[in-house]
């Protein structure tokens, strides 16, 4: 059964502290993103890959960080650099990256900061 | 600035009754806009995908429409069902050189009561 698969799916993190949320697709998918989505807003891409070993910022990367190592696996670490963290966190995916390919999103890790 | 406006912000509507939702979008060049529908604490499932040459697209009970002219789209859901309760996201493409231009709505949550 395909598809994206996030963890965790409720995390709290102490301020000071950086986390790390797990993204894994079985998809084979070339291309996989990170967006955070706030009431009210609309979703905003964190980072994104379209290929192994490289990545992209998006329009609010400040006090984000990602790798992408394998084609399968795209982890964000929110760092402490991040003021404000609270969110819900989505990770998603394509074949590629054209304006064409539609997103396969995760069901979402959702951060509070205590 | 490319913007998408999604309204209502939110709706109840009773069981079997059919509902509209409105986007409306300032995004150039326009590559395609996509429907999705979230539901809580979920991430969000493609609905519809439309291009500059298509003004209407279906799946099963939801139906899409287009008016490039206008820079309108319309999500129209018939004989709403329970599990019809969710937020529902209007997502324009701009260009198609990188998804990283998708340009989301704020979402419409929607509430179907029996």
């Amino acid at each position: 059964d395909g598809g994206i698969t996030q963890s965790p799916k409720y995390l709290f993190r102490k301020e000071g502290q950086n986390v790390t949320l797990s993204c894994e697709q079985n998809l084979n998918h070339d291309a996989m993103y990170w967006y955070r989505q706030d009431p009210g807003q609309g979703l905003r891409l964190i980072y994104y890959s379209q290929i192994v070993n490289d990545f992209q910022k998006g329009d609010i990367a400040e006090g984000y960080s990602v790798s992408r190592e394998k084609k399968e696996s795209f982890p964000l670490t929110v760092t402490s650099a991040q003021k404000n963290p609270t969110a819900f966190y989505l990770c998603a995916s394509s074949m590629g990256t054209s304006g064409a390919n539609v997103l396969t999103f995760g069901a979402g890790s959702r951060l509070t900061v205590l | 600035k490319n913007q998408v406006e999604q309204s209502p912000q939110s709706l109840i509507i009773l069981e079997g009754k059919n509902c509209t939702l409105q986007c409306n979008y300032t995004v150039s060049p326009f590559s395609n806009l996509r429907w999705y529908k979230q539901d809580t604490g979920r991430g969000p499932v493609s609905l519809t995908i439309m291009t500059f040459s298509e003004n209407t697209k279906s799946n099963g009970r939801y139906t899409a429409t287009l008016d490039a002219d206008t820079k309108q789209s319309s999500l129209h859901i018939t004989a709403s069902q329970l599990s019809d309760s969710a937020s529902y996201i209007c997502v324009v493409s701009a260009g198609s050189s990188n998804t990283g231009k998708l340009i989301f709505g704020q979402g419409t949550t929607l509430q179907v009561k029996p």
